[in-house]
């Protein structure tokens, strides 16, 4: 067990719907990371937030969207789904931006999406 | 860009003996750091070992070593004495410095552990 958790594990929708994907990191940790994992584009970074503040941004959609909250726990929303959003994402954590600290990044078990 | 690439998509090794997974890696940046993560069937991703690219000692836990050739930005996996346990996805990764904590990964490979 990592420390981190995410909710809900598996969610199924349909096209053009909105889902909330949930994560708590570790405790103490200030920043949170989310990563896409599908078949076709293998794990993608997508954001990191550090204390509540976008860090770094990748490969992420406009339909996508995500924030930090002052507790630390974050929430990447997802809009008008498509059939290629059903994937795997996870969220990680770590105790600092990397520079500041180990760089080592912590995983949840992930929420499986399935849109159809 | 950065990108990391794993050139053999699937391998398998008998229980006990060593198996090597290879990676390599292209940036022009010079301070970053390198990972390896496994991900059993569970789908769970738990870091295997780290290596600072400053540093030139390889990096060993336990059974897992690396091989870090910096100046050909190469990044091997060794397993020792591999275990029925072994068995996953094994992913090579890196971050850049200064680029907050964007992991870089790999295509993955795929390791079966026979008995």
């Amino acid at each position: 067990d990592s420390g981190v958790t995410q909710t809900p594990k598996h969610l199924i929708t349909a096209t053009g719907q909105r889902v909330t994907l949930r994560c708590s990191p570790r405790s103490g940790d200030l920043s949170v990371y989310w990563y896409q994992q599908s078949l076709d584009q293998g794990l993608q970074f997508l954001i990191q937030y550090y204390n509540g503040e976008e860090r770094a941004k990748g490969n992420i959609l406009e339909r996508f969207s995500a924030q930090q909250f002052p507790d630390l726990h974050s929430e990447l929303n997802l809009s008008s789904l498509e059939l290629g959003d059903s994937a795997l994402y996870f969220c990680a954590s770590s105790d600092g931006p990397v520079g500041q600290g180990a760089g080592e990044q912590f995983f949840g078990p992930g929420t499986r999406l399935t849109v159809l | 860009a950065q990108t990391v690439t794993q050139s053999q998509p699937e391998m398998s090794v008998q229980e006990a003996e060593t198996v090597t997974l290879s990676c390599t890696y292209d940036t022009s940046e010079n301070n970053y750091y390198l990972f390896w993560y496994k991900q059993p069937p569970s789908r769970q991703m738990i870091l295997v070992i780290r290596q600072e690219a400053y540093k030139q000692q390889n990096a060993t836990e336990n059974r897992f070593s690396v091989n870090f050739q910096k100046a050909a930005k190469s990044f091997s996996l060794k397993i020792s004495d591999s275990q029925l346990g072994d068995t996953a996805m094994y992913f090579c990764a890196f971050i850049l410095y200064n680029q907050g904590g964007k992991l870089i990964f790999g295509q993955g490979t795929e390791l079966s552990v026979k008995p």
